[in-house]
């Protein structure tokens, strides 16, 4: 079956603009995770969705970061005023349930902020 | 505090040589999860095993095998007669029961390289 989908796979921003970044999890998948992956922090959790609701964002870096997710199955990431330190692979990864549970990952979207 | 270390940042071998991917993880919790991913150069995180806190059993699967001791908080992989195809960076994560969500704590992972 299909896995993980993200687009886009790669993007270049300049500083200051704002970027969305989708993710679209595997059929039926519950909930859906956020993590940034770079070179200086490793891999990092940004945010959690059960359903549309999302309980846990500790993991947001600031308040330019926020994310959404309709209809229990697509989300969206979204970086406002991007800054060059937001440069990174942002990965999505999906799971059937919370506690546990394997995750599986899709292959990521690269974000270059020039 | 939740951590994990993986204190083997680079390992070289030649092929069909055995290889230990070293794991430690930190927890209060008396309920969790340990995971394995592997990331080969086309960098999509691909799951490769999960324990959870109560089983010790050690597993196999073909080359791959994993060894859970709770004594030393450890989860260290071993790859039997390793070959190129494992060139890849082997994470290393936990997850506890009380955190919403069970968000993946990654250690730093590990690269492993193996030469024909």
């Amino acid at each position: 079956g299909a896995g993980v989908s993200q687009s886009p796979s790669n993007k270049v921003t300049e500083k200051g603009k704002d970027v969305e970044l989708r993710c679209d999890p595997i059929s039926g998948h519950t909930a859906l995770y956020w993590y940034r992956q770079s070179l200086g922090q490793g891999l990092e959790f940004l945010i959690y969705f059960q359903g549309n609701s999302a309980p846990d964002k500790s993991g947001l870096p600031s308040d330019r970061f926020s994310a959404e997710r309709t209809g229990g199955s697509v989300s969206t990431l979204t970086i406002q005023r991007t800054q060059q330190e937001d440069s990174a692979v942002y990965l999505c990864a999906s799971s059937s349930g919370t506690v546990g549970v394997e995750q599986y990952f899709g292959p990521g979207t690269r974000l270059t902020v020039t | 505090a939740q951590k994990v270390t993986q204190a083997q940042t680079e390992i070289s071998v030649v092929e069909k040589e055995d290889v230990t991917l070293d794991c430690v993880y930190e927890t209060r919790d008396t309920t969790y999860y340990l995971f394995w991913y592997k990331q080969p150069p086309s960098g999509e995180l691909v799951f490769l095993i999960r324990r959870n806190s109560f089983d010790e059993q050690n597993e196999i699967s073909g080359r791959y095998s994993w060894n859970f001791q709770k004594s030393t908080s450890s989860f260290n992989f071993t790859i039997t007669a390793s070959q190129v195809v494992d060139s890849a960076v082997y994470f290393c994560a936990l997850s506890e029961d009380n955190q919403a969500g069970t968000a993946l704590i990654f250690g730093k992972g590990t690269t492993l390289s193996v030469s024909s």
